[in-house]
């Protein structure tokens, strides 16, 4: 199990600016979660697949954010258009399909916009 | 709709004291509960989880946890702290599909 792994670790980028934030899930989990966490705040929900399939989408995913996960493996994370409002920790997670499997979580990518 | 209500946002204590940290829900349907541990700059790593059973939950680093469904409680203890339990806890119930979570309690273990 080499755990979920979130590239890159830190981003510093100026507003305005596109970014992507890629997620390695577990490699059995077919379940793959995207996350928001301000400073101080619990994470938040904002997007999840199964398998390829988007299946749900937080009203917190503006229409400057698009997730994608083309083979059912890695995820991607785009924001276009930056804002500082967008300056948080990106936080992935996997599981397995079944809902009472926990979520096993990568370290983040930390945005900042300049 | 869930949420989640971790009621301190900061607790200091002493090493070697026990401590409880508080977690309270609201939920209209059954929900699994799980309390996750963060350090700086990293992600969440998994305390422990009630699924359904035995009401007391025993989890890694010596952590416990009591479900209390009419009090609608999850709260987190240990009988004796350690300077590296210093990090932010986060409860969180899981209904639907995804993890809804409380803003954190940040657990500051004293010498």
């Amino acid at each position: 199990d080499t755990g979920v792994s979130q590239n890159p670790r830190h981003k510093i980028t100026k507003r305005g600016q596109n970014v992507t934030f890629r997620c390695d899930p577990i490699s059995e989990h077919n379940r793959l979660y995207w996350y928001r966490q301000t400073l101080g705040q619990g994470p938040e929900f904002l997007t999840y697949f199964q398998n390829e399939a988007q299946l749900e989408k937080s009203r917190l995913l503006s229409d400057r954010f698009s997730a994608e996960r083309p083979k059912g493996s890695f995820s991607t994370l785009e924001i276009q258009r930056t804002e500082q409002g967008d300056s948080a920790m990106y936080l992935c997670a996997s599981s397995f399909t079944s809902s009472n499997q926990p979520q096993h979580f990568g370290d983040g990518t930390r945005l900042s916009i300049l | 709709a869930q949420s989640v209500t971790q009621l301190d946002s900061q607790v200091p204590v002493f090493e070697e004291a026990p401590v409880e940290l508080r977690c309270n829900y609201s939920s209209s349907v059954s929900v699994y509960l799980f309390w996750y541990v963060q350090y700086p700059n990293q992600g969440l790593q998994l305390l422990l989880k009630y699924l359904s059973g035995s009401t007391l939950v025993k989890g890694i680093n010596g952590f416990e946890a009591e479900f209390n469904k009419s009090q609608t409680s999850f709260h987190l203890r240990k009988p004796s702290v350690h300077i590296s339990d210093t990090a932010e806890y986060f409860c969180a119930v899981h209904a639907g599909n995804m993890l809804t979570f409380g803003g954190g309690t940040r657990l500051m273990v004293k010498p």
